[in-house]
């Protein structure tokens, strides 16, 4: 397996340019999400989805959108590039653990790091 | 929705000693708390978690202890090593949502 996968690796932007970070897993995990890491501020959820078809908001979803047509995939789409959005992009992919409706083990790709310029 | 906050920020241990972080988290029915290691340049990983169901869970050199009536957990590495030295991250599940709230990490540098 290769786990979760991320494209590209780095990304330089002008502001106001578009472009769509990709993420694939191929464990059949059913959630996927998107964070952010900027220094000294941990990880932000972005966007999430819990299965094909249906995707929601996390806490800083302003800027960004989210499809999720299968099971494997989960782009994210930066509708206008700021340079508020320079930042480190994690993708990853969970599954339910036993023993909780809120126990979502997660595993991580090895991220976009993009400047807006 | 669910605050977690974790302290300290960085901290510097010797070779060999022990190095214990700690987080608080504001959601009372929050029964999920796992801990990642993140390596320079790479994704953050799982290192240990914990259910609200237990107090305690040892995995060799790091263990993690919750306390739900304070609302905290605590991350202990112990006979620290330099390959030890990257940012750890502590999280709960925010309310509603299939994914993690996450504390603001701790650089850890262990000094050979």
């Amino acid at each position: 397996n290769a786990g979760v996968t991320q494209t590209p690796k780095f990304q330089v932007l002008k502001t106001g340019q578009s472009m769509t970070l990709q993420c694939a897993q191929d464990m059949n995990h059913e959630y996927m999400s998107w964070y952010r890491q900027d220094p000294g501020m941990g990880l932000r959820l972005i966007h999430y989805s819990v299965g094909a078809g249906i995707t929601d908001q996390g806490e800083v979803p302003n800027g960004y959108n989210v499809s999720r047509s299968t099971t494997e995939d989960f782009p994210l789409r930066l509708l206008s590039a700021a340079p508020s959005q320079t930042s480190v992009y994690f993708c990853a992919s969970s599954y339910r653990l036993a023993g909780g409706p809120s126990s979502y083990e997660q595993y991580f790709g090895p991220g976009t790091r993009l400047t807006v310029t | 929705g669910e605050n977690v906050e974790q302290h300290p920020s960085t901290l510097s241990v010797q070779e060999g000693d022990s190095a214990v972080i700690k987080c608080t988290y504001s959601d009372s029915a929050s029964n999920y708390f796992p801990w990642y290691k993140q390596e320079l340049g790479k994704g953050p990983q799982l290192i240990i978690d914990i259910r609200s169901n237990v107090g305690e869970k040892k995995d060799q050199r790091i263990a993690v202890t919750l306390n739900k009536t304070a609302k905290h957990f605590s991350l202990h590495i112990t006979e620290t090593q330099p390959e030890d030295s990257a940012v750890y991250f502590c999280a709960a599940p925010p309310p509603g949502r299939r994914a993690l709230t996450f504390g603001s990490g701790t650089r850890l540098q262990v000094q050979p």
